[in-house]
């Protein structure tokens, strides 16, 4: 069965470091998104991307941060400069079109800043 | 104003028993969907069912069901016969908007925590 895979599974870095995280959505869906948990906390929605751009962002979506699909299977979420706070768990998600369609998860990218 | 609200923070439920786990949402948007995700201790979020608002029937996915009552704005989900793995955490989450065009991000609940003991 198809699956969003991630990478790193954890990542360490020092505060001001950037990261790239990486994900490979299932291969024929249109529609990507990368969410956040803070431990403990509940799920919230980072960015969406739809046919190479940026569709909907939120308010914790700065300009630290930024998005690209660099070829045609991997989805990159990057942050330039990390804080203290960007400790999390990143999430990458995809679906197909069709507006009753699953978003499928990834396993997720623990990111730990130091 | 919380999008979506689930009241219950954690729950005990004996082995091979039924657990009902509550999820009330917010939304003026006719076209909705409403979804559940388990997240086990090691992390991943994993899609159990989905609702739609225009859904005539409640969804059901083997031994997960939905209990849809649209004009309360509730979307429980009920497992039956509780096994082990089912200790989780469950989050209800919503998408608004009923175009193909809609980006259709996820708006999720705090979760409930459930706990199935032997």
């Amino acid at each position: 069965e198809p699956e969003v895979t991630q990478t790193p599974s954890h990542q360490v870095t020092q505060m001001g470091q950037e990261v790239i995280l990486r994900c490979v959505p299932i291969s024929n869906h249109l529609y990507f998104y990368w969410y956040r948990q803070i431990l403990g906390q509940k799920v919230e929605f980072l960015v969406s991307f739809y046919n190479n751009e940026i569709s909907e962002k939120s308010e914790i979506f700065d300009d630290q941060f930024s998005v690209e699909r660099p070829d045609g299977s991997n989805f990159t979420l990057k942050i330039r400069s990390t804080k203290l706070e960007d400790s999390a768990m990143y999430f990458c998600a995809s679906r197909s079109s069709g507006f009753q369609e699953t978003q499928y998860f990834g396993p997720g990218t623990r990111l730990l800043v130091l | 104003a919380q999008k979506i609200t689930q009241t219950q923070p954690g729950m005990f439920v004996q082995e091979k028993e039924a657990v009902t786990l509550d999820c009330t949402y917010d939304t003026s948007d006719p076209s909705y969907g409403l979804f559940w995700y388990k997240q086990p201790s090691s992390g991943e979020m994993i899609f159990l069912i989905y609702q739609g608002s225009y859904d005539q029937q409640n969804a059901t996915e083997g031994r997960y069901s939905l209990n849809f009552q649209k004009a309360r704005k509730s979307a429980n989900l009920v497992i039956s016969a509780s096994q082990l793995g089912d200790s989780a955490m469950y989050f209800c989450a919503m998408r608004e908007g009923g175009t193909t065009d809609s980006w259709g991000k996820l708006q999720f609940g705090a979760g409930t925590q459930v706990v199935v003991t032997p």
